[in-house]
């Protein structure tokens, strides 16, 4: 059975420090791996991970993907109170039907 | 990216009525997908919504508790029937633009029922 795993489930940390968020993965015939941020109720799209070893970044939020040992990082550093949300990552299946995680609820204190 | 409304944002029901949820997408997309979020929980498919056939319901989700019409390229909507507060959720559609492989959600649709 598919099936995508988050951890931690929640983080609280201070303003400037650095997270790391672990998604790891068992899905049939994986082509991607997809980060988002979700705060009220849409999620935002992050990033889409498709190859091994190779960092995606955005301003202080970099992802990489390791398909070798089905997962992936999220990395947030010099974090700020905007910060503070549920982090989802999805991975499609072949009907492009996303299979999320139960996310990582993150909250940064001032 | 795809710019997608949702009617009604929020909504208090009372049990054994029904509601429905409008997705509207600023652009045609071929598959539009519709989610349900718990509290406290993360995403689950409900169905995938084709234009011109019937929705794809996920395991767990029938017809008849959440019918789902798909007129159009650009339009969807989600039906919560005869509603129990066990269906007190976020519901939230989403849509897959075709070319990137990701999917763009619209910002959802709250709803208690009492």
């Amino acid at each position: 059975e598919d099936k995508v795993v988050q951890s931690p489930l929640s983080l609280v940390v201070h303003e400037g420090d650095t997270v790391t968020l672990n998604c790891s993965y068992e899905v049939t015939n994986f082509r991607s791996l997809l980060w988002y941020k979700q705060e009220k109720k849409a999620p935002t799209f992050l990033f889409m991970l498709t190859s091994s070893g190779i960092e995606k970044k955005s301003g202080r939020l970099s992802s990489i993907l390791d398909k070798k040992e089905l997962f992936s990082i999220l990395n947030i550093t010099a974090t700020q109170t905007g910060d503070s949300a549920v982090y989802l990552c999805a991975v499609p299946n072949t009907g492009n039907q996303f299979y999320f995680g139960t996310g990582t609820s993150l909250t940064v204190i001032p | 990216s795809a710019v997608i409304s949702q009617k009604p944002s929020r909504d208090i029901c009372q049990r054994g009525t029904s509601l429905t949820i409008q997705c509207q997408v600023d652009s045609q997309v071929t598959m539009m997908f519709w989610y349900r979020q718990q509290p406290g929980q993360s995403l689950t498919l409900i169905a995938t919504a084709n234009q011109g056939s019937e929705a794809t319901y996920e395991s767990g989700f029938v017809i008849d508790k959440f019918p789902i019409s798909r007129p159009n390229l650009t339009f969807s909507t989600l039906t919560v029937s005869n509603m129990s507060p066990e269906d007190s959720s976020i519901y939230l559609c989403s849509v897959d633009p075709g070319h990137q492989e990701t999917q763009y959600f619209g910002p959802g649709t709250r709803l208690l029922v009492l």
